[in-house]
């Protein structure tokens, strides 16, 4: 079974405002952390936010707010007033385990594209 | 601030050659990870090492080897090179006492096989 699943190949968002981009997870460990990252068409991965299974409050990191659900196994990223600058793939990863060295295991991917 | 440092950039190699990739680690930083990602795909995981020792494996071939020395930088030793190798490689780095070990990525190398 797929451990995490990103269900939209693509979004697209009007300059300004919000979109949610969605991340479903899959795992029988009780400590795990959630993470999200940008890769730009120029190829870096970039470290967004993260979410720990046993925080109790949603992660905010400026205009990203990730919406944890942990019956529903789910974490989606909430980007704010989108910018043009936001365009990009998005991927949701997990982190099983809480050892230095664990793996970060990807979805598939959100490509996201904001409009003018 | 300091990020992860990939060398080189890009590597051109044809089939059956070898190749070194090397990667140097956020300063402080005691734990790295190396990561595949092929055209229109996920990053997959291959190794990392903490303090030096093999910390976890994913599905790297046998002819690839890797390592972490004393100052923590680490290198992807990949032989007999097969056009399926062409991919993005990315080391990533994170450091143990932070709760998250959120995986901070370098640039990446990205390597072509011909």
């Amino acid at each position: 079974a797929q451990k995490i699943t990103q269900t939209q190949p693509g979004m697209f968002v009007q300059e300004k405002e919000a979109v949610t981009l969605d991340c479903t997870y899959d795992t029988s460990d009780p400590s795990y952390g959630l993470f999200w990252y940008k890769q730009p068409s120029s190829g870096e991965m970039i470290f967004l936010i993260y979410q720990g299974s046993y925080d109790q409050q949603n992660a905010t990191e400026g205009r990203y707010s990730l919406n944890f659900q942990k019956a529903r196994k789910s974490a989606n990223l909430v980007i704010s007033a989108s910018q043009l600058g936001d365009s990009a793939m998005y991927f949701c990863a997990m982190r099983e385990g809480e050892t230095s060295g664990s793996r970060l295991t990807f979805g598939e991917g959100t490509q996201l594209t904001v409009n003018p | 601030a300091a990020g992860v440092i990939q060398s080189p950039r890009h590597l051109i190699k044809e089939k059956r050659e070898t190749a070194t990739l090397k990667c140097y680690p956020i300063p402080r930083h005691d734990t790295v990870y190396w990561y595949q990602q092929g055209p229109g795909q996920d990053p997959q995981f291959l190794i990392s090492f903490y303090e030096k020792m093999q910390s976890d494996k994913g599905s790297i071939p046998d002819r690839f080897s890797a390592q972490q020395f004393s100052d923590y930088h680490s290198e992807l030793n990949m032989s007999s090179l097969e056009l399926g190798d062409s991919a993005l490689y990315f080391c990533a780095s994170s450091f143990f006492r932070t709760v998250s070990y959120e995986q901070y990525f370098g640039p990446g190398t990205r390597l072509t096989v011909t």
